[in-house]
C-alpha cells in the first residue's frame, strides 16, 4: 500500500538560508500535517491542511510557512534557518472523517 | 492546550516480563491513537480507540481507553527486544492531533 512519500530525507543547510519540505500524503488522504521533533522530544505540532486551506496552526514559527496544492500534496518552507530549527520533520495524511494519522518517514533537516 | 502525560517516560526491563504504559490528560478526547516510533523513523500507527471502556488487542498489546475518554493504557505480555522502541499516545481533538510525552521503553534479551 501506498504511503506518505517526503523529501528530501536529508537536508543541511546553513544559518539564515531557506529550506522546503515536501510532503506526498497517501493517495485520496484530503488532510496533511506538520510536525516537528527534536532530538529526544516528542513531535510537535506544526500545521494542518484539509482540502488545500490551512484547518489548525500549532507551534509554527513566523518564519516558516505551509501550503496544500491542488494534487493534495504539502510544501512546509522555512526561511531565515536558525540552529535551533535543525529537527525531524514529520508529515502526516489522513481522511476527513477517519481519526488516523500515517506518517512519512520524515525530512532530518541539519542547520549548520 | 491539551496535554498528554505519560508514564513513566523511561522503562527498561528483562525480556519476557509484562509491562503497562500509561497515557493521561485532563481533556476529554473524541479518539486516542497509539504509535511506536523506531529512532529516525516516523510514528506507526499500533491502534486506535474510539469508545469508552474499550479494549483492543493486537497479538501481546493491550490498549484500553478509559471510561470517561480521558485516559488510556497500553499493556504488553512476555516484552520481547523487538518491542523496544518509543511509544506515543496521540489525542485527536478535531483535526490536531497532539501527542504524548512518549515512554522509551528497552527490553533487555
Amino acid at each position: 500500500a501506498a504511503g506518505v512519500i517526503q523529501s528530501p530525507r536529508h537536508l543541511i543547510k546553513e544559518k539564515r538560508e531557506t529550506a522546503t519540505l515536501k510532503c506526498y500524503p497517501i493517495p485520496r488522504h484530503d488532510t496533511v500535517y506538520w510536525y516537528q521533533q527534536g532530538p529526544g522530544q516528542d513531535p510537535q505540532f506544526l500545521i494542518s491542511f484539509y482540502e488545500k486551506m490551512q484547518s489548525d496552526k500549532g507551534s509554527i514559527p513566523d518564519r516558516f510557512s505551509a501550503q496544500q496544492f491542488s494534487d493534495y500534496h504539502s510544501e512546509l518552507n522555512m526561511s531565515s534557518l536558525e540552529l535551533g530549527d535543525s529537527a525531524l520533520y514529520f508529515c502526516a495524511s489522513s481522511l476527513v472523517g477517519k481519526t488516523e494519522a500515517f506518517f512519512g518517514q520524515g525530512t532530518r533537516l541539519t542547520v549548520v | 492546550t491539551q496535554l498528554l502525560e505519560q508514564s513513566p517516560q523511561f522503562l527498561s526491563i528483562q525480556e519476557g516480563e509484562n509491562l503497562t504504559v500509561y497515557c493521561n490528560s485532563s481533556s476529554v478526547f473524541s479518539s486516542l491513537q497509539w504509535y511506536r516510533q523506531e529512532p529516525g523513523e516516523g510514528p506507526v500507527l499500533l491502534v486506535t480507540v474510539v469508545t469508552g471502556g474499550e479494549v483492543k488487542k493486537l497479538k501481546r498489546l493491550t490498549f484500553q481507553f478509559g471510561d470517561a475518554r480521558k485516559d488510556s493504557s497500553l499493556h504488553i505480555t512476555a516484552a520481547q527486544p523487538g518491542d523496544t522502541g518509543l511509544y506515543l499516545c496521540a489525542g485527536s481533538w478535531g483535526e490536531k492531533l497532539t501527542f504524548g510525552t512518549g515512554t522509551r521503553l528497552t527490553i533487555i534479551p
